[in-house]
């Protein structure tokens, strides 16, 4: 499954849009791009899937770039509760999810 | 709620302790997880069952034995713990093979002392 990279933090004020960029330059043309979140001391939450069209979801929207090497998640209007770890996770079937580090975004008030 | 429950929430096991950790789902899905995930970590994927079938083993120590009695149950026995097994144990259940979205149960926290 191919790597990703992300920030490993970031910063928004609440009402403003999130934008969380991820990297996955190695990507292989059957790997999905998974986005979950962990809140402190939970279980990972799905948040959107996509291939290779932009999604959109009551949670979120996933922009892919047309060459598949990277993907941004938006959060369209950020809340004190969206305050997570982000994960990106570049991935041919679910049962190989993989997390690394994540990016931890923090809505300030 | 996800529809994946996790017990007990908390557990305190001395280091000759046998215990065990329960997972269920009721979503009708026939993948099962365990992950572990220590302090500032990612998580670690530990094992993977698919149709009651353990498919993977990520070289995880004797000292933890998965078992899967059915599709809706899946349980990490624990024996003779170290104190850095301290940490979440999450499983997660996904409808099967494929391009599926995970659901997470609320974890276990564990401490070994």
């Amino acid at each position: 499954d191919a790597k990703t990279t992300q920030p490993p933090s970031m910063d928004c004020a609440e009402g403003r849009a999130a934008n969380l960029p991820c990297n996955h330059s190695t990507i292989s043309g059957n790997e999905y791009v998974y986005w979950y979140r962990q809140i402190h001391s939970q279980g990972p939450q799905y948040i959107i899937h996509g291939l290779k069209n932009n999604e959109t979801n009551e949670m979120a929207s996933l922009i892919i770039t047309e060459d598949r090497k990277s993907s941004t998640l938006i959060l369209p209007h950020a809340t004190l509760r969206d305050t997570a770890v982000y994960y990106c996770i570049a991935v041919q079937g679910a049962q190989k999810l993989v997390f690394g580090q994540g990016t931890r975004l923090t809505i300030n008030p | 709620e996800t529809g994946v429950t996790q017990t007990p929430r908390h557990l305190v096991m001395g280091m000759t302790n046998k215990k065990s950790l329960k997972c269920e789902q009721h979503l009708g899905h026939n993948a099962m997880y365990w992950y572990k995930q220590s302090a500032k970590k990612p998580l670690e994927l530990m094992f993977v069952y698919s149709l009651e079938e353990r498919v993977e083993n990520n070289s995880v120590p004797s000292r933890f034995s998965p078992e899967c009695p059915n599709s809706s149950h899946l349980f990490l026995h624990l024996h003779t713990l170290q104190p850095e097994d301290s940490a979440l144990y999450l499983c997660a259940s996904t409808r099967g093979q494929g391009n599926t979205e995970a659901f997470f149960g609320q974890g276990t926290r564990l401490t070994v002392v």
